[in-house]
């Protein structure tokens, strides 16, 4: 069955410096693969996706994930975090679509000024 | 992507009442969702809302429960009936664009049942 796990609760970085956020994923063929974001009180906005070719993947605020089969891992990173970025961030899979996402259980993120 | 908008934001119910949350969006659609994010967790789909048929729910889920109305391709609504303290949730309208083979979600609905 398909998972996805995301193995920190919580994590705190300081303003500038750099992210990365872990996912890993559980399915048997090629998933696709989404970060979203969801700040206090809103919905969730989509960072990114991968579905196929360039395992290194451009998203919207600067971040961008890279997806590793050998590892099953599609972790999301960003090189100077910024205080907006304080949120939970959750990653996804889809079984080959992206109907029935699969939700990991979300990364809070603290930013220290 | 989509503009997707919910009604209400959010509500303060007594038990034993039913809400009834409305999800439109600004483009026809053929796939409609409805999420509930239980407080501090994940998201966990309740159905799948199909247009011009009844709704598919997951396991967990019943239709007593959670009544899902699609009357065409921009529009649907999802009933939480006779609320207990246990459905206080924030739950989340999305929609596939096909094109795009991606979701998007709404604002949410935040539901507290006293």
């Amino acid at each position: 069955a398909q998972s996805v796990t995301q193995p920190d609760i919580h994590i705190t970085v300081s303003e500038g410096a750099s992210l990365e956020l872990r996912c890993n994923y559980s399915y048997g063929a090629t998933p696709y693969l989404f970060w979203y974001v969801q700040s206090p009180g809103q919905g969730l906005q989509l960072l990114l996706k991968y579905f196929s070719g360039d395992t290194l993947v451009q998203g919207i605020k600067g971040f961008e994930a890279e997806f590793k089969r050998s590892q099953s891992s599609f972790n999301l990173r960003k090189p100077s975090v910024h205080w907006s970025d304080a949120a939970e961030y959750f990653c996804a899979v889809g079984a080959g679509s992206s109907y029935k996402l699969i939700f990991g259980s979300g990364t809070r993120l603290l930013v220290r000024p | 992507s989509a503009v997707i908008s919910q009604k209400p934001s959010r509500d303060i119910c007594q038990r034993g009442t039913s809400l009834t949350i409305q999800c439109q969006v600004d483009s026809q659609v053929t796939m409609m969702f409805w999420y509930r994010q239980q407080p501090g967790q994940s998201l966990t789909l309740i159905a799948t809302a199909n247009q011009g048929s009844e709704a598919t729910y997951e396991s967990g889920f019943v239709i007593d429960k959670f009544p899902i109305s699609r009357p065409n391709l921009t529009f649907s609504t999802l009933t939480v009936s006779n609320m207990s303290p246990e459905d206080s949730s924030i739950y989340l309208c999305s929609v596939e664009v096909a094109s795009q083979e991606t979701q998007y979600f709404g604002p949410g609905t935040r539901l507290l049942v006293l």
